[in-house]
């Protein structure tokens, strides 16, 4: 069945620190793939998506390749600021399931310091 | 402020009670989704309705129910609970059932059985 790999967090980094979170992927079919942030007390919201292979999602400064090879769709940012600190999560839906439905990795918490 | 609304924002309820959760989905939108986050299991999709008819079923127990009425809105039906149904519960709409379309998150439903 489909499902999503995320790296372990909590991660800590201070300001202007460059961000790595690793996502791996199974899929039956061809998957479209997203990153979603959850800020304190509040839902999910769309960060970025790619929807096949070698795309570069991007937003905010953060990006993430869709890599069919390796089945990864990592995030990065260059430099990282307070205010991104948050939960980030790694998603795919999969068509080949016939609906769109999103399935999850556990979550990434990121905490950046001054 | 994603335009999808969910009451009540919190529900503290003993177990073997029975709650109901509801769902505005954003103006335009016909698909509505609810998803499960908590500590142990994470964010899991539990069932996709779209214009009315379900249209995708997750790892929803058979305790919980959904529908989605004329007005598009959509309400989850939780009965027997349990300690473990303690979660947050989110409803998402997206334009279509199928796709890439983006779904918008809404604030959640904290729920707490005890």
């Amino acid at each position: 069945g489909d499902s999503v790999t995320q790296m372990e967090g909590p991660v800590t980094l201070s300001e202007e620190a460059f961000l790595t979170i690793n996502c791996t992927y199974t899929a039956t079919g061809y998957p479209s793939l997203f990153w979603y942030v959850q800020y304190p007390g509040e839902g999910l919201q769309l960060l970025l998506k790619a929807t096949k292979a070698d795309d570069k999602g991007s937003n905010k400064g953060f990006e993430a390749t869709y890599r069919k090879e390796t089945t990864s769709f990592h995030l990065e940012k260059g430099s990282v600021q307070v205010s991104d600190s948050a939960v980030y999560f790694c998603a795919l839906s999969d068509e080949q399931t016939g609906a769109n439905n999103l399935f999850f990795g556990t979550g990434t918490r990121l905490t950046v310091i001054p | 402020d994603s335009g999808v609304t969910q009451t009540p924002k919190h529900l503290i309820t003993a177990t073997g009670q029975r709650v109901t959760l509801r769902c505005s989905p954003r103006s335009g939108d016909l698909s509505v989704y609810w998803y499960q986050q908590s500590l142990d299991q994470g964010l899991q999709f539990l069932i996709q309705y779209y214009n009315g008819e379900e249209r995708a079923k997750g790892n929803i127990l058979e305790r919980f129910s959904a529908q989605q009425f004329p007005d598009l809105h959509s309400e989850l039906n939780l009965s027997s609970l349990e300690l473990g149904d303690s979660a947050l519960y989110f409803c998402a709409s997206s334009v279509d059932a199928a796709g890439d379309y983006e779904q918008y998150f809404g604030p959640g439903t904290r729920l707490t059985v005890t």
